[in-house]
């Protein structure tokens, strides 16, 4: 296994189109987490997941954002109706729980630019 | 609210210095604060994991010490390296959620 992968890397859409990213976590992690980054800002909390249920979701996750993980394997984020001010970078995280130590271990994100 | 504030926002020291990082935390009712190195352009790798319970944890060069009771942390970097260079972010964990509460970062020039 080579880690947590995220497709695609880079996407530049224009406002108002709908966008979708895919995370393959871990094989073996039941946790996943999504995150969202801007530049010179730590990320923040989206949502995460515990085998395919969706256990909490932040309020910045508005009406417009929708994540699922349908067999408790790899997820998708979906933007729709892209706004300027969704330009960050996504990234992905997983984890097994409960374990000794539950590191996240992250993918190295999707940049989306939204003209 | 937890709020994870880490100062300086930018450092820039001479290789082989010793240097300290300073994170600070609002709420001291934290399930375990980790430390994590991001690339320009990559994903975050994850340095040192403190449990609430413990003071301190140390790998290699690296050294993370927490005091939950004053909201701090600090990660001292020994002898430091040119590929030390990244932005190193702090992250509190409120519960065993895990949901990751973060600093900002300080971005880290090391300088040959």
């Amino acid at each position: 296994d080579t880690g947590v992968s995220q497709d695609p890397r880079h996407k530049i859409t224009k406002r108002g189109q709908n966008v979708t990213f895919r995370c393959d976590p871990i094989s073996e992690h039941n946790r996943l987490y999504w995150y969202r980054q801007t530049l010179g800002q730590g990320p923040e909390f989206l949502t995460y997941f515990q085998n395919e249920a969706q256990l909490e979701k932040s309020r910045l996750l508005s009406d417009r954002f929708s994540a699922e993980r349908p067999k408790g394997s790899f997820s998708t984020l979906e933007i729709q109706r892209t706004e300027q001010g969704d330009s960050a970078m996504y990234l992905c995280a997983s984890s097994f729980s409960p374990g000794l130590v539950e590191t996240q271990y992250f993918g190295p994100g999707t940049r989306l630019l939204v003209l | 609210k937890q709020e994870v504030t880490q100062i300086p926002a930018a450092l820039s020291v001479p290789e082989g210095e010793n240097l300290v990082l300073n994170c600070s935390f609002t709420d001291s009712a934290i399930y375990n604060l980790q430390w994590f190195r991001q690339d320009p352009g990559k994903g975050l790798t994850s340095l040192l994991l403190i449990q609430s319970s413990q003071r301190e944890q140390t790998s290699g060069r690296l050294n993370a010490s927490l005091d939950k009771s004053s909201g701090r942390s600090t990660l001292y970097i020994a002898a430091s390296q040119p590929g030390d260079s990244a932005t190193y972010l702090c992250a509190v964990s409120p519960d065993s959620n895990y949901q990751l509460i973060w600093g900002a970062g300080t971005k880290l020039i090391i300088k040959p």
